[in-house]
């Protein structure tokens, strides 16, 4: 069955550290994004993909960094100039239509990250 | 500015009652999308619905039911005899239709429990 996988599910880092989220899809999309989840605040874009080696900075993406070198996998570090990590990271991907704002996301099933 | 607000931070209900999620948008575009996605306890969204901005008729599928009005900028969800198994995360979210526009806003969500 095509989808996202994701891992660690859960991840624990100690301050400083840098850590690298794995996202891979077998769904043949060439749009991947990565979305960081806080209680009450919803889904917030970090980066986002539209092709191979090209990725665009979201709407928080200080304190993390990202690579496109094949279609099937977008990782997402976190470094350590993040200044609060600790959160639930998604990563989704979807079609490259001709009306982008159309395409529906398909996510997988998320990291969470704690920062001790 | 785009803006999603649900402002229903938490909805508890009983088995086989109704419910109506609430979702009202902000935007200045004429050509855009609203969606609606579910998350489980599991973590990963998962796709309800797509409306776009030109089609105002409503949907029916199941027990789910959606009514979108632009005269409101509201696109609401109900559930019709809910069971345990609604219970999730449900979000609300828009995106623009412009070439190249790969930014979905999410709304806050609204957490539903539904008791048995």
């Amino acid at each position: 069955d095509g989808g996202i996988t994701q891992s660690p599910k859960y991840l624990f880092r100690k301050e400083g550290q840098n850590v690298t989220l794995s996202c891979e899809q077998n769904l043949n999309h060439d749009a991947m994004y990565w979305y960081r989840q806080d209680p009450g605040q919803g889904l917030r874009l970090i980066y986002y993909s539209q092709i191979v080696n090209d990725f665009q900075k979201g709407d928080i993406a200080e304190g993390y960094s990202v690579s496109r070198e094949k279609k099937e996998s977008f990782p997402l570090t976190v470094t350590s100039a993040q200044k609060n990590p600790t959160a639930f990271y998604l990563c989704a991907s979807s079609i490259r239509g001709l009306t982008p704002g159309a395409n529906v996301l398909t996510f997988g099933a998320g990291s969470r990250l704690t920062v001790l | 500015a785009q803006k999603v607000t649900q402002a229903q931070t938490e909805i508890s209900v009983v088995e086989k009652e109704d419910v109506t999620l609430d979702c009202v948008y902000e935007t200045r575009d004429t050509t855009y999308y609203l969606f609606w996605y579910k998350q489980p306890p599991s973590g990963e969204l998962v796709f309800l619905i797509r409306r776009n901005s030109f089609d105002e008729q409503n949907e029916i599928s199941g027990r789910y039911s959606w009514n979108f009005q632009k005269s409101t900028s509201s696109f609401n969800f109900t559930i019709t005899a809910s069971q345990v198994v609604d219970s999730a995360v449900y979000f609300c979210a828009l995106s623009e239709a412009g070439p190249g526009t790969y930014k979905y806003i999410f709304g806050t969500g609204t957490r539903l429990k539904v008791l048995a």
